[in-house]
């Protein structure tokens, strides 16, 4: 039984298309995280939401809106996406603000052409 | 400066050697500290945290905080191939989470 789930594991689509990134962790987690990955392996975070509540919104181009329906799920979505938006995309959840460590996905390959 | 500096290697030991992983961090304020294993391909998965100055042992691991120097370590004993990896140093302060860009290890048969 997972525990946090992301689909899809790849995703190759072109310039321009619009894409989502689906997370659910099954932990009980307050909080949940999207990270992206660079081909140099730097883990950088993008948002992170406690309780379906926004709490980090690093400097990310507003084509990438997070949505949260419930503390269990966090959803992103990308607009026109663009050849660097390529990288590995991590969902992450923690008890609290990550005070024991995050719990990560199996990560997203996003490629875009 | 970064928040989080780790060599990025490559480090390569023997098996059966020790393996010794170096993060520092920039801001004294920190508060928890991580070491994530990530295999090639692979998420990111927890092996080690510690909040407290000195050395904390969980098996073949073993963690080692300085907060005056601002820097954590990581002891692998024993070092098998299966060891084999990339180390994530990662630091908390607030409820901000900073990430090291990673150690790759090599253990050699």
């Amino acid at each position: 039984d997972t525990a946090v789930s992301q689909t899809p594991k790849y995703l190759v689509t072109q310039m321009g298309n619009d894409k989502s990134i689906k997370c659910e962790q099954n932990l009980g987690h307050d909080t949940m995280y999207w990270y992206k990955q660079d081909s140099k392996k730097f883990l950088k975070i993008m948002f992170s939401y406690n309780n379906k509540e926004l709490i980090i919104n690093e400097t990310v181009p507003n084509r990438f809106s997070p949505k949260s329906p419930d503390k269990a799920h966090l959803n992103l979505h990308i607009n026109s996406l663009e050849l660097g938006d390529s990288a590995v995309y991590f969902c992450a959840s923690s008890p609290r603000t990550g005070q024991l460590g995050y719990t990560f996905g199996s990560g997203t390959r996003l490629t875009v052409v | 400066q970064k928040e989080v500096e780790q060599n990025s290697g490559p480090l390569s030991v023997p098996e059966g050697a020790i393996a010794s992983l170096n993060c520092t961090y920039s801001d004294r304020g920190s508060q928890s500290f991580f070491w994530y294993r990530q295999y090639s391909g692979k998420s990111p998965e927890l092996i080690m945290f510690i909040y407290s100055n000195g050395d904390k042992e969980d098996g073949r691991f073993t963690a080692q905080l300085n907060k005056a120097s601002q820097y954590v370590s990581l002891l692998i004993r024993d070092s098998q191939p299966s060891d084999s990896a990339t180390y994530l140093c990662a630091v908390i302060n607030g409820n901000q989470f900073y990430f090291g860009t990673g150690t790759s290890l090599t253990v050699i048969p």
